[in-house]
């Protein structure tokens, strides 16, 4: 079966320094992995995806992240961090079963930029 | 924002009732899928809609069910309303037949069961 793991529950990074959300994978087959974004009292926001091609992968809101297939991880990355970009976290890989295209997500990360 | 729209926004009902929830698909999608959130969890997949059909059920009971509308809309039925039952329901939609597509989310409801 799929799975993701966010082996941290809270990042706090301080304003203008660069930040890692970490997330790692279990997959059969090719993975999909992908980032989501939730502030408070919303639904989640698309940030990215991994389907094939380059390990890096350009997003939105100035977010990229990295794949690496030996390691198994997907970490999410910004070059400066900002406090706007407080929020929880959520990294996915998708699941194919039988006809079924559902993602399957880890627990979620809070990150907590300071001024 | 995406396009995809959920209603109610929130919602409070007591154990045994049953509730219904709405979603409005992103304009050009045909899959709606359904997830529940708990409180400090991440999203579980509760079922996923395609031709009015369901396409797939993650492990919830058969008292969550659902339908989906020619336009695309669908529903999410809960009977038997249980506490545990309280959580965000989150839709998504996404267009079917593109094994890289995304799914886009709604803002949510809130479901409070007393």
């Amino acid at each position: 079966a799929q799975s993701v793991a966010q082996p941290e529950d809270q990042v706090n990074v301080a304003e203008g320094n660069p930040l890692t959300v970490k997330c790692t994978y279990s997959v059969s087959g090719n993975p999909y992995l992908f980032w989501y974004v939730q502030y408070p009292n919303r639904g989640l926001q698309f940030l990215l995806k991994y389907i094939t091609g380059d390990n890096l992968v350009k997003g939105s809101y100035g977010f990229e992240a990295e794949f690496n297939k030996s390691q198994t991880s997907f970490h999410l990355k910004k070059p400066s961090a900002l406090v706007s970009d407080s929020a929880l976290y959520f990294c996915a890989v998708r699941d194919y079963g039988g006809a079924t295209n559902k993602l399957i997500f880890g627990t979620g990360t809070l990150l907590a930029v300071q001024p | 924002e995406t396009g995809v729209t959920q209603s109610p926004t929130h919602l409070i009902k007591t154990r045994g009732q049953q509730v219904t929830l709405r979603c409005s698909s992103q304009s050009g999608h045909n899959t709606v899928s359904w997830y529940q959130q708990a409180l400090g969890q991440g999203p579980q997949f509760i079922f996923q809609y395609y031709r009015e059909e369901e396409n797939g059920r993650g492990n919830f009971p058969p008292r969550f069910s659902g339908l989906q509308f020619p336009n695309y809309s669908s529903e999410l039925n809960v009977n038997a309303l249980e506490l545990d039952d309280s959580a965000l329901y989150l839709c998504a939609s996404s267009s079917r037949g593109v094994p890289t597509d995304t799914q886009y989310f709604g803002p949510g409801t809130r479901l409070t069961v007393l």
